[in-house]
């Protein structure tokens, strides 16, 4: 069975640092598909950045990286320079291709402070 | 509108009524996936549908939840005979098509059974 964790269910970090959200990952396919979301307190679930398992290169999107790295089968979220819009929840998931649905981590409330 | 929307918002029910919940996807989309987030969780996939495919029902927590989706487009999830524990934000997201990697999400809808 396909499972997500994140360890961590807080993090505090100030304004214009890196901060770095951990997620790993389980399951027995070959060919899947990692996400990260965002979900501020309005409740809307925002997607933020996609890994293929074949991909060879990290995902960028603006201030987003994914480190993946594929043999310890994690894929943490890196935000460059946070801003204070980026306090929120974050979700890691992932998506089998022989299957539809997502499965997601419990998720990490990130709070940047001014 | 470009999104995926949802309707109500917000629902207060009593405990034992019924009530539905609506979706509409973004143009388009084939697939769409309904998931349920309780208080401080991540979510739960509930049900999935991909074009005129039978609906993958498998994350339907028990026979007092079902859904539809007329026309290939909108969608509404029903839960019959409500209880406490039935109180949650209900997701939907929909999908281009099956090959896709993206979820898009509604602001979904917030229900609270007394």
């Amino acid at each position: 069975a396909q499972k997500i964790t994140q360890t961590q269910p807080g993090m505090f970090v100030q304004e214009k640092e890196a901060v770095t959200l951990d997620c790993t990952y389980d399951t027995s396919d070959q060919s899947y598909g990692l996400f990260w979301y965002k979900q501020p307190s309005s409740g809307e679930m925002i997607f933020l950045i996609y890994q293929g398992s074949y991909d060879e290169q990290n995902a960028t999107e603006g201030r987003y990286s994914l480190n993946f790295q594929k043999a310890r089968k994690s894929a943490n979220l890196v935000i460059s320079a946070s801003q204070l819009g980026d306090s929120a929840m974050y979700f890691c998931a992932m998506r089998d291709r022989g299957a539809q649905k997502l499965v997601f981590g419990q998720g990490t409330r990130l709070t940047i402070n001014p | 509108g470009a999104g995926v929307s949802q309707s109500p918002s917000n629902k207060v029910t009593e405990k034992g009524k019924d009530v539905e919940l609506r979706c509409d996807p973004i143009s388009g989309h084939t697939a769409l996936y309904w998931y349920r987030q309780s208080l401080g969780q991540g979510l739960e996939f509930l049900i999935y549908f991909q074009g005129n495919s039978a609906p993958d029902k498998s994350g339907l927590p028990s026979d007092r939840f079902s859904a539809e989706r007329t026309g290939g487009s909108v969608s509404t999830l029903t839960i019959q005979r409500t209880q406490q524990e039935d109180s949650a934000v209900y997701l939907c997201a929909s999908i281009r098509d099956a090959m896709a990697d993206t979820q898009y999400f509604g602001p979904g809808t917030r229900l609270t059974v007394l």
